[in-house]
């Protein structure tokens, strides 16, 4: 089944511990991106990936940060999460961005930082 | 830069029909999508729009004016499964989104 896998569905941290969200995609896309969602902002673009080792920030980059190795996988990382930090975050792939393909997002990882 | 404006939240009845609107400024444009997303989930595609007109799919229909930067999406026959968010997105190099109409709807 064609699917963006994210890991873990929740979690909850402490302010300064590092975490990582794992991404991976089985569709061959070659764009990725990261969104993070709050109430009453929608979703915000944190950084995103047209192709393997070719990534960019988006519209709320700060205290993340991104990899893209290999095709199908893109984590997402906290180096110091803060409570502000706090939100629903997905992932999602688009065949690439000439195209007018539409995005597929994962089924989203709830954090918390206290 | 972006900007993309929809009405927060509407209330409809079910089986009648409820037009979400969405404005934008942006600095690029390829095409405009609607997405629904259900409380907790993953938001997920119901239509594009690349050149003006209206495109429909079933109960749901998707308008586009790129000379006005306006679209709307109709949601016909609504049901109760239809109470969700609705986001419009637009089609530049990264995809920009509005922040979604919360739609509910009432038996």
């Amino acid at each position: 089944e064609a699917q963006v896998t994210q890991n873990p569905r929740y979690l909850i941290t402490v302010t300064g511990k590092k975490l990582t969200v794992t991404c991976s995609q089985n569709m061959n896309h070659e764009y990725m991106s990261w969104y993070r969602q709050d109430p009453g902002l929608g979703l915000r673009q944190i950084y995103y990936s047209m192709n393997v080792e070719v990534t960019d920030k988006g519209d709320v980059p700060e205290g993340y940060k991104v990899s893209r190795k290999e095709k199908r996988n893109f984590p997402l990382i906290l180096e110091s999460p803060s409570p502000n930090q706090t939100s629903l975050y997905f992932c999602a792939s688009r065949t690439d961005i000439t195209l007018n393909s539409p995005l597929h997002f994962g089924n989203g990882t709830r954090l918390t930082v206290t | 830069g972006q900007n993309i404006d929809q009405p927060t939240e509407m209330t409809a009845t079910e089986g009648a029909i409820v037009q979400i609107n969405c404005t934008y400024q942006t600095s690029g444009f390829n095409g405009l999508f609607w997405y629904q997303q259900h409380a907790g989930e993953a938001p997920t595609f119901l239509s594009y729009n690349v050149l003006d007109g209206l495109e429909e799919k079933g109960r749901f229909s998707s308008f586009l004016s790129r000379s006005k930067g306006y679209s709307y999406l109709l949601l016909k026959e609504l049901q109760m499964k239809d109470s969700a968010s609705y986001l419009c997105a637009v089609n530049d190099y990264k995809l920009s989104f509005g922040a979604g109409t919360t739609v509910t709807v009432r038996a």
